[in-house]
């Protein structure tokens, strides 16, 4: 257990629906960081947080939008879904994010998400 | 843009055998490495990591080398067991970034 909390395990919905994927962080890291992992792509940064505050940006869509709350969960938010959207989504924490300090990233389960 | 790859998306081996895995990363910049495992069903989990000004470390019946001159990185799993089967990923980070590039994974299967 990496101590990385992702809900929900799974998600099913629709084209053009609109759904929010919840991440809670190992206990006392500040940083947390969004993957997309697909068969074509593997595994693709999205966004990362430190402290409530956008840190870095990857291949996020525009679509798409993430935040990071103060008791530091956060949550990646998803919208206009698109059958190319099925993936899984995985939220990873470290303990601060900042840069040049060589931190292990630890990635939760992840969130199955199936857009139908 | 430059990326982390692999050179063998599936590796197969008999229980007991020593596993080399592979990874190829072109940007000269990158300073840190970190190998993952991935089990069906779970996220990456952490195995071991390297500084660049290293060439070699080793953890248990692991050991991550590093050639910067080609900049090529590999995984070694020493009397590989069936419950090292999963997909193994490099990932660099490049200095100056707060984030990890991932290849694209490699299958390991362990036959007993």
């Amino acid at each position: 257990d990496s101590g990385v909390t992702q809900t929900p395990k799974h998600l099913i919905t629709a084209t053009g629906q609109r759904v929010t994927l919840r991440c809670s962080p190992r206990s006392g890291d500040l940083s947390v960081y969004w993957y997309q992992q697909s068969l074509d792509q593997g595994l693709q940064f999205l966004i990362q947080y430190y402290n409530g505050e956008e840190r870095a940006k990857g291949n996020i869509l525009e679509r798409f939008s993430a935040q990071q709350f103060p008791d530091l969960h956060s949550e990646l938010n998803l919208s206009s879904l698109e059958l190319g959207d099925s993936a899984l989504y995985f939220c990873a924490s470290s303990q601060t994010g900042a840069r040049a300090t060589n931190e292990k990233l630890f990635f939760g389960s992840g969130t199955q998400l199936s857009v139908l | 843009g430059e990326s982390v790859g692999l050179h063998l998306p599936t590796l197969s081996v008999q229980e007991g055998d020593n596993s080399i895995i592979n990874c190829a990363y072109s940007n000269s910049a990158s300073d840190y490495f970190i190998w993952y495992k991935q089990e069906s069903g779970k996220g990456p989990q952490f195995i071991i990591d390297i500084r660049s000004n290293m060439d070699k470390r080793q953890g248990q019946r692991v050991t991550v080398l590093l050639n910067k001159t080609v900049k090529h990185l590999s995984l070694q799993i020493a009397a590989t067991q069936p419950g090292d089967s999963a997909v193994y990923f490099c990932a660099e980070n490049i200095r100056g970034y707060s984030t990890l590039t991932f290849g694209k994974g490699t299958m390991l299967l362990v036959s007993p």
